[in-house]
């Protein structure tokens, strides 16, 4: 079946650094492939998408390229800020819902 | 304001107490989802509606009672539940366009303690 992968948190980052959090996938074809990000005491927001090999998904600052031939999917940031702490999910889109990795802990201190 | 509204937003309940969960979409989707998140988990997917009609559920025990009475609306009955329960549990809604993008909107989810 579909799965996602994510590497394990907590990262731990200052402002300003470079952020990259790793997201591998497994599926059936060329599903949709989605950054989510949650916020302390709210639910998940979307923060991109891709829906192609090659596309590049960004927004707010954070991009990440949908590639097949690695199957990754992984979430990069130039430059981090202390609002960026929130915890990121990386999902792909399934037969009907989408299956969502464990999630990473972004904590970036000032 | 995600379009997506979830009440209560925290809830604490004995083992042996019937409550129910109520989430509400303003977005005009067709699909709404039951979501569990639990510490150290991945979100766990429960239920699926496609206009209005379940469509997926994934191994929920019976003490999980889903209903949606229509494309606005759904509710998660709860009743006799065990201490595992306790989680947040995150309402989902999206527009369902069969091979195509659907992200979908969340709301910010019931924290759900069981005494």
């Amino acid at each position: 079946g579909d799965s996602v992968t994510q590497m394990e948190g907590p990262v731990t980052l200052s402002e300003e650094a470079f952020l990259t959090i790793n997201c591998t996938y497994t599926a059936t074809g060329y599903p949709s492939l989605f950054w989510y990000v949650q916020y302390p005491g709210e639910g998940l927001q979307l923060l991109l998408k891709a829906t192609k090999a090659d596309d590049k998904g960004s927004n707010k600052g954070f991009e990440a390229t949908y590639r097949k031939e690695t199957t990754s999917f992984h979430l990069e940031k130039g430059s981090v800020q202390v609002s960026d702490s929130a915890v990121y999910f990386c999902a792909l889109a399934g037969r009907r819902a989408l299956t969502f990795g464990s999630g990473t802990r972004l904590q970036v201190q000032p | 304001e995600t379009g997506v509204t979830q009440t209560p937003r925290h809830l604490v309940m004995g083992m042996t107490n019937k409550k129910s969960l109520k989430c509400e979409q303003h977005l005009g989707h067709n699909a709404m989802y039951w979501y569990k998140q639990s510490a150290k988990k991945p979100l766990e997917l429960m239920f699926v509606y496609s206009l209005e009609e379940r469509v997926e559920n994934n191994s929920v025990p019976s003490r999980f009672s889903p209903e949606c009475p229509n494309s606005s609306h759904l509710f998660l009955h709860l009743h006799t539940l065990q201490p595992e329960d306790s989680a947040l549990y995150l309402c989902a809604s999206s527009q369902e366009r069969g091979q195509g993008p659907w992200p979908q909107h969340f709301g910010d989810g019931t924290r759900l303690s069981i005494l």
